[in-house]
């Protein structure tokens, strides 16, 4: 059974470009949640979504960071532009929700700003 | 809002000796507990969660939790540390109102040879 997909697996861009990350939940599972990893800042939630809906994006740091999820096997994580303070890795996970909690995440994605 | 706290940001251990890690909660009703461990470069992987049944829970790779709401303590051990078991690990909890998860800020275990 397939996890969490994310793709690409490292980005390098430079400052002021748009970077689009990608990700697929496990199939049939309800939640959706996008995270940020750091040293300084450790595991942030950026914004979690239910049935495809964006439920709480209190998380999402700036304008410049915006998610979809057009359907249920597919979300984005949209930084535009980019800044070198947006260099982190960035986690996706899924949970399936229907009173069971955990959440299942993918590899993650690496972003390098220079 | 739920929360949890990690005690000791970096563990040492001989191999063979005794993991523990600690986690304290803070919720205002009985939450569910989970422990992920992190190994180098890749995602978050559970280790074991607590939902209300039994208060000793058993996850892989030998690791259990018990949950005690006296002490509102969710505190993870393995009786024998294997240097497999080098990695970061979290405390997250989760309230029953939302799916969201509150993370500790991990313990870094070191399995010494």
């Amino acid at each position: 059974d397939a996890g969490v997909i994310q793709s690409p697996r490292h980005e390098v861009t430079e400052m002021g470009q748009e970077v689009t990350l990608r990700c697929k939940p496990i199939s049939g599972h309800d939640y959706l949640f996008w995270y940020r990893q750091t040293m300084m800042r450790g595991l942030e939630l950026l914004i979690y979504f239910n049935n495809n809906v964006p439920i709480d994006d209190s998380g999402m740091p700036e304008d410049r960071f915006s998610a979809k999820m057009p359907n249920a096997s597919f979300s984005t994580l949209k930084i535009q532009p980019s800044e070198p303070r947006d260099s982190a890795v960035y986690f996706c996970a899924s949970s399936l929700g229907r009173s069971s909690y955990e959440q299942y995440f993918g590899p993650g994605t690496r972003l390098t700003v220079t | 809002a739920q929360s949890v706290t990690q005690l000791g940001s970096h563990v040492s251990v001989s191999e063979g000796a005794l993991v523990l890690l600690r986690c304290n909660y803070s919720s205002s009703v009985p939450p569910y507990l989970f422990w992920y461990v992190q190994y180098p470069n890749q995602g978050l992987q559970l280790l074991l969660k607590y939902t209300s049944a039994a208060t000793l829970v058993k996850g892989i790779n030998g690791f259990e939790a018990e949950f005690k709401k006296s002490e509102t303590s969710f505190h993870l051990t393995k009786p024998s540390a294997h240097m497999s078991d080098a990695a970061e690990y979290f405390c997250a909890v989760s309230g029953k109102s939302d799916y969201k998860l509150s993370f500790g800020a991990g313990t870094t275990v070191t399995v010494r040879a």
